[in-house]
């Protein structure tokens, strides 16, 4: 199996659905983030889970509440999306504490489409 | 605070050709230092890293990085160039006054176009 593992690769919903991105990971790691990459600007960290609990919400707006029910497993729940929040929206792990350079390991991505 | 400046948002090249991308970083402590590769669709793959030791790094598909201290640098080369190098690279910088996590600090990327 793939160290990251995002589902669904594509998703297009509109402004009132409600859905969710799956982020799994099979590399034994502590932490979890998700990333947002959209057209021409730098990537935007989202959340950081360690150990399941959140310890970075970089002024996300509510629409998007993330879940991670266990170290293996992050969630990114969609509400009431805008058309703005359309991108490519990434996962990543790495090791916690003493064995992190920084370095993440990263998923394929989900492509998020909002109409 | 740390920050990364990724010098030329496209460089293009011709097959065969040597790759420069450059990477400028600063940070306010000694930094780890990353380039990613992403190809079309597809998530962040990691090329190479600096962290500690020896400051000419290699990494996977012939590419090449050299920390340089001084010159607050950490540019990407490849000998020649392939088509399959085509591809969106980032440079990447972190710091190690972090707890347990480390944030990276991505560059807004150089898009690699190599020409036959």
């Amino acid at each position: 199996e793939t160290g990251v593992t995002q589902t669904p690769r594509h998703l297009v919903m509109g402004m009132t659905n409600k859905k969710s991105l799956k982020c799994e990971q099979h590399l034994g790691h502590n932490a979890m983030y998700w990333y947002k990459q959209s057209a021409k600007k730098p990537l935007e960290l989202m959340f950081v889970y360690n150990f399941k609990e959140q310890t970075e919400n970089n002024s996300v707006p509510s629409r998007f509440s993330p879940e991670c029910p266990n170290s293996s497993h992050l969630f990114l729940h969609l509400h009431t999306l805008q058309p703005e929040d359309s991108a490519l929206y990434l996962c990543a792990s790495s090791p916690a504490g003493t064995t992190n350079t920084g370095e993440l390991f990263f998923g394929e991505g989900s492509r998020l489409t909002v109409l | 605070a740390q920050s990364v400046t990724q010098l030329g948002s496209h460089v293009s090249v011709s097959e065969g050709a040597l790759v420069l991308l450059r990477c400028n970083y600063s940070s306010s402590v000694p930094p780890y230092l990353f380039w990613y590769v992403q190809y079309p669709n597809q998530g962040l793959q990691l090329l190479l890293k600096y962290t500690t030791g020896a400051t000419l790094v290699k990494g996977i598909n012939g590419f090449e990085a050299e920390f340089k201290k001084s010159e607050t640098s950490f540019h990407l080369t490849k000998p020649s160039a392939h088509m399959s190098d085509a591809a969106e690279y980032f440079c990447a910088v972190s710091d190690r006054s972090g707890g347990s996590n480390y944030k990276l600090t991505f560059g807004k990327g150089t898009l690699l176009t190599v020409n036959p």
